[in-house]
């Protein structure tokens, strides 16, 4: 089956680490997304990935780094400088000319201990 | 003030009910707008989509979009325990690059009750 696969599911990290979220897809979608959902906030954008080796910064980009080496992969860094890491952590992708058809991960949850 | 503004709830609805949930937005240039459900610890999933304005219908869902008033709702009819959710409303100006981003509401918890 196709889709987008994000691991860990849960995920502890201790102050002043970094830890590194996978997202896989085999939908072969050009697009790739980094959200961030808070509670009573909504999900707000990190990073996205139009194509392979290109990447852009969202309106939350401090503290995180994706990178984009292979078109199924865009793995999301939380580094120590995200000073309120704990959130849930959702990647999303996309056919580049679609404007409607995202297919989202069921996400992880990152906990700072 | 949030791009996208909608009612956090819960909204709790006893089975069988129609159920209406809103969002509105402040920025004209959105497009495409889209509803997605999402169960606890789980990702959203697309569930109706529309273009420009109109109505659109799927099964015991309709979706709405009212440029005019930058407003757009999702009605569910007879509603069952398994709509329990959370709601989220998101838009997009479309394209590619930023314009192809997604913007989200804070999503409204619906509780069907038996």
């Amino acid at each position: 089956d196709g889709g987008i696969t994000q691991s860990p599911k849960y995920l502890f990290r201790k102050e002043g680490q970094n830890v590194t979220l996978s997202c896989e897809q085999n939908l072969n979608h050009d697009a790739m997304y980094w959200y961030r959902q808070d509670p009573g906030q909504g999900l707000r954008l990190i990073y996205y990935s139009q194509i392979v080796n290109d990447f852009q910064k969202g309106d939350i980009a401090e503290g995180y780094s994706v990178s984009r080496e292979k078109k199924e992969s865009f793995p999301l860094t939380v580094t120590s400088a995200q000073k309120n890491p704990t959130a849930f952590y959702l990647c999303a992708s996309k056919i580049g000319q679609v404007n409607y058809g995202y297919t989202f991960g069921s996400g992880t949850r990152l906990t700072v201990v | 003030q949030k791009e996208v503004e909608q009612d956090p709830g819960p909204l709790s609805v006893p089975e069988g009910a129609i159920v209406s949930l809103n969002c509105t937005y402040s920025n004209s240039a959105f497009q495409y707008f889209m509803w997605y459900r999402q169960y606890s610890r789980k990702g959203p999933e697309l569930l109706m989509y529309t273009y420009s304005s109109g109505n659109k219908e799927d099964g015991r869902f309709t979706a709405q979009v009212d440029k005019s008033s930058k407003y757009i709702s999702l009605f569910i009819r007879d509603s069952q325990p398994s709509d329990s959710a959370t709601y989220l409303c998101a838009m997009s100006v479309g394209g590619t690059g930023t314009a192809s981003k997604l913007t989200f509401g804070t999503g409204t918890r619906l509780q069907v009750t038996l």
